[in-house]
């Protein structure tokens, strides 16, 4: 087990729906993130936060709004979402940011939520 | 030129085959150096890091060569259970924003 817990597993809403993702890490890890991950295409990253601290938002649109109450819990808060935005939402964990000991680069990804947008 | 490109796939290989994968980066001033798998329909995991001097865990080898700024793994032995899809992951140089390859799909066949 990864130790990052994502809710819904699957979730099918409607363009004018609004619903929330989940995301929880056991890890005592301080920074998560937020990726969407489409067929054929690499991971892209979405959203950083570090100690709460939103520190980069990937030019995501507004439809998408995260929130991190704390270090452990992070959310993906979804309003009049598009056909295109049908992906997988994969939450991810690391230590830190430090550049130097790779933080960044060690990830522990949640199983994500497969969103379908109708 | 995409910031970290890999050759798709997919690789088709028998049990027992050595295969090795490469993946290739824009930025000079990258620092760390990862290999993520990623089995189908599941969420990546780390694999390994990749030091400049060269690792090894097990049947797997990575290797860094700056010179030419690619990074390789090398998996020997291939097990079925190796099938997969291979993410090069690069930090470059003043950022903490890791970027991902396509990744390279892995088949191994009996």
């Amino acid at each position: 087990e990864t130790g990052v817990t994502q809710t819904p597993r699957h979730l099918v809403m409607g363009m004018t729906n609004k619903k929330s993702l989940k995301c929880e890490q056991h890890l005592g890890h301080n920074a998560m993130y937020w990726y969407k991950q489409s067929a054929k295409k690499p991971l892209e990253l979405m959203f950083v936060y570090n100690f709460k601290e939103q520190t980069e938002n990937n030019s995501v649109p507004s439809r998408f709004s995260p929130e991190c109450p704390n270090s452990s819990h992070l959310f993906l808060h979804l309003h009049t979402l598009q056909p295109e935005d049908s992906a997988l939402y994969l939450c991810a964990s690391s230590q830190d940011l430090d550049i130097g000991s790779g933080g960044a680069g060690t990830q522990y990804f949640g199983p994500g939520t497969r969103l379908t947008v109708l | 030129r995409k910031e970290v490109e890999q050759d798709p796939g997919p690789f088709n290989v028998p049990e027992g085959a050595t295969v090795a994968f490469n993946c290739t980066y824009s930025n000079s001033a990258s620092q760390s150096f990862f290999w993520y798998r990623q089995d189908c329909r599941k969420e990546p995991k780390l694999l390994m890091s990749v030091y400049s001097s060269g690792n090894e865990d097990g049947r797997f080898t990575a290797q860094l060569n700056r010179a030419s700024q690619y990074i390789s793994l090398l998996i020997r032995d291939s097990k079925l259970s190796d099938s997969a899809t291979y993410l090069c992951v690069v930090l470059s140089g003043g950022s903490y924003i890791p970027t991902f390859g396509r990744g390279t799909s892995l088949i191994v066949h009996p």
